[in-house]
Order: structure tokens, then C-alpha cells, then sequence
């Protein structure tokens, strides 16, 4: 079935540094892929999203490309503070059946920025 | 403000107990879903309703029945909680399914014991 692939956390950088989450996914047509953020204590919330091949999204410095060719989705911001401390989710919109859709998550990567 | 708000926040309730989280959106949202969040597993879809008229099965279903009587409501019920039931629930609404932004509720943590 559709899956998505997330790297496992935490991980830790300190403030500055150049940040990488990477994403890949399994999907049998053309799906939409978004990241979101979780906050401490809250609920998700939209980082970015593409809809299709080549598209960047890009938000807060953060960006990611649909990569079709890698089956990618790739998460960076080139420098990051300590208020991007949260875990990010990569996830895939996808018709299932005739006219309806079903989301897939990946499980989630904790990012701990330092001072 | 346009927002998704569940109730209650927190639960904790004994096995068997039949229970009922509700979930209402103000912004005329077709799509709802529902979430639970388990460590190490993310987010999985429980059911999603297309429409008041469509209403499906997510990855996770068993336990769990909803109802779209109405757009704005959708609430989760659990007939017969169990203890792996035990969980972060979340509700979420978009305008449409598909590339269209999902906007999440705040969560309910549900403890079955």
C-alpha cells in the first residue's frame, strides 16, 4: 500500500545550522504532499505543500521540492532557531476510490534546535 | 476565527464505557477526519467523510464508529473502549480533500483503563 518514509529523531542542531528532514513516499498515482508542525501541546498545523512534480513549497525559510523521479520530499531551512523546536510531519493526499481521499502520515521527526 | 474545536480535551474512562469526542468546524469544510497519534506511528486516519453523504473507512477503523449529520459536526464515537484505545485523538477539516490544507483541532487525549 501508499506509504510515507520519514528519518527517525530527534535530531538536534544548533541554532544556525542548516537543517535536512528527509521524506520519500510510495504512491501508485499523482499525490499532493505537504509537511506540517507540531508544537508542543498542539495540534498540527500546514508547513508547506506541492502538487505536483518540480513544485516547491515554501514557508518560514522552510522549503521542500516534489521530487517524482526519487519519490521525494525533502525538508531544509538553511538556518534555524530555537523556535523551530517541534516535530514535523511529511504526509501524501491521494484518491483512493472513485472521488474519495484518504491522507497518509509518516511518523514524525522531533527537532531539538539549541541555543 | 475560523477554527476546529473538539471536546472534551482529556478523558479518562474505564473499559467498556461508551463515549462520544465531538469535533465541529466553522469554516464549511466538506472533508473531515479523524486522527489518532501514537509514538512511533504518527498520525493514522481512523474514518474521513467526504460529505454529509460520503463517509469511509481510514487505515484504522476497528472500534470506532462516526456520523455526518450535519457539515459542521463529526464526532467520534467509541461503543466499547478498550485499552489500546489509549491514545492522542485529533480532528481535521479541509475545504476540499486532495491539495487542499487540513486544519487540525487541538486534540483530545483519551486514557482507557
Amino acid at each position: 500500500g501508499n506509504s510515507v518514509t520519514q528519518m527517525e529523531g530527534p535530531v538536534t542542531l544548533s541554532e544556525e545550522a542548516f537543517l535536512t528532514i528527509n521524506c520519500t513516499y510510495t504512491a501508485t498515482g499523482y499525490p499532493s504532499l505537504f509537511w506540517y508542525v507540531q508544537y508542543p501541546g498542539e495540534g498540527l498545523q500546514l508547513l508547506l505543500k506541492a502538487t505536483k512534480a518540480d513544485d516547491k513549497g515554501s514557508n518560514k525559510g522552510f522549503e521542500a521540492t516534489y521530487r517524482k523521479e526519487t519519490t521525494s520530499f525533502h525538508l531544509e531551512k538553511g538556518s534555524v532557531q530555537v523556535s523551530d523546536s517541534a516535530v514535523y510531519f511529511c504526509a501524501l493526499s491521494e484518491e483512493w476510490a472513485s472521488g474519495t481521499y484518504k491522507y497518509i502520515f509518516g511518523t514524525g521527526t522531533r527537532l531539538k534546535v539549541l541555543a | 476565527e475560523a477554527q476546529v474545536t473538539q471536546n472534551p480535551r482529556y478523558l479518562i474512562t474505564v473499559t467498556g464505557k461508551k463515549l462520544t469526542v465531538t469535533c465541529s468546524q466553522n469554516m464549511n469544510h466538506e472533508y473531515m477526519s479523524w486522527y489518532r497519534q501514537d509514538p512511533g506511528l504518527g498520525l493514522r486516519q481512523i474514518y474521513y467523510s467526504m460529505n454529509v453523504e460520503v463517509t469511509d473507512k481510514g487505515d484504522v477503523p476497528e472500534g470506532y464508529k462516526v456520523s455526518r449529520k450535519e457539515k459542521r459536526n463529526f464526532p467520534l464515537i467509541l461503543e466499547s473502549p478498550s485499552p489500546n484505545q489509549t491514545s492522542l485523538y485529533f480532528c481535521a477539516s479541509s475545504l476540499q480533500p486532495g491539495r487542499y490544507e487540513q486544519y487540525f483541532g487541538p486534540g483530545t487525549r483519551l486514557t482507557v483503563t
